[in-house]
């Protein structure tokens, strides 16, 4: 099956710094991408929608100055946690539609922890 | 705008038992229903999915789920776990037809020797 890759993995930074999570789409093509934040032990919250070549929409309460989403390519989506504090810390997921679109399949990354100090 | 109700935080179960975790939904037009599981420390992975047809869905690792409009359900079984089933399980539900899915909360189950 298709397969979304993160990089990192996890990450531990500083507070005041900035962060870059990659999100990969190995084999399929993807001009959407979703951003989810989870916070431990509980649920995914989507954060925005990724558009390949266009700007990226946000939900209700998310910071699109502080969130920076960029998706360059329609394999690569980038989420950058710019000036990271604490509360940033969280598992971050992507995931992208299969071939059938949004109600095929999503496909998710395997998530990257962010610890923020 | 739609919502996802997982009613059961922990089910704790004994393995080769079986296991029944509660979903309920909430929306004023058609939806599409999806059941994920997440091992510890990584992405999620599709057990099952309804998008139409037969309400009795049937997904991997011999997980069903039953689609129940009256009820507004969806409901995710398993006849015999095993220790490996230990996971969160997470409901999630789109009308949207890029998939920008709503999760419930999601049920840590548990399964014991």
């Amino acid at each position: 099956g298709a397969v979304v890759s993160q990089h990192p993995s996890r990450v531990i930074c500083k507070s005041g710094t900035s962060v870059k999570i990659e999100c990969r789409s190995l084999d399929f093509q993807a001009t959407t991408m979703f951003w989810y934040r989870q916070f431990p032990k509980q649920s995914l919250m989507l954060m925005a929608t990724s558009n390949e070549g266009s700007k990226a929409t946000y939900e209700q309460g998310v910071e699109k100055d502080k969130f920076l989403i960029n998706h360059a390519s329609l394999t690569l989506s980038t989420l950058t946690v710019t000036s990271a504090h604490p509360e940033d810390s969280s598992f971050y997921i992507c995931s992208a539609p299969g071939q059938g679109g949004g109600t095929d399949t999503q496909y998710f990354g395997p998530g990257t922890r962010l610890t923020v100090l | 705008a739609q919502s996802v109700t997982q009613l059961d935080s922990q089910v704790p179960v004994f393995e080769e038992a079986p296991v029944e975790l509660r979903c309920n939904y909430s929306s004023s037009v058609s939806v599409y229903l999806f059941w994920y599981v997440q091992y510890p420390n990584q992405g999620l992975q599709l057990l099952l999915k309804y998008l139409s047809g037969s309400t009795l869905v049937k997904g991997i690792n011999g997980f069903e789920a039953e689609f129940n409009k009256s009820q507004t359900s969806f409901h995710l079984r398993k006849p015999s776990v095993h220790i490996s089933d230990t996971a969160e399980y997470f409901c999630a539900v789109t009308t949207d037809s890029w998939g920008k899915l709503q999760f419930g909360a999601g049920t840590q189950v548990v399964v014991t020797p």
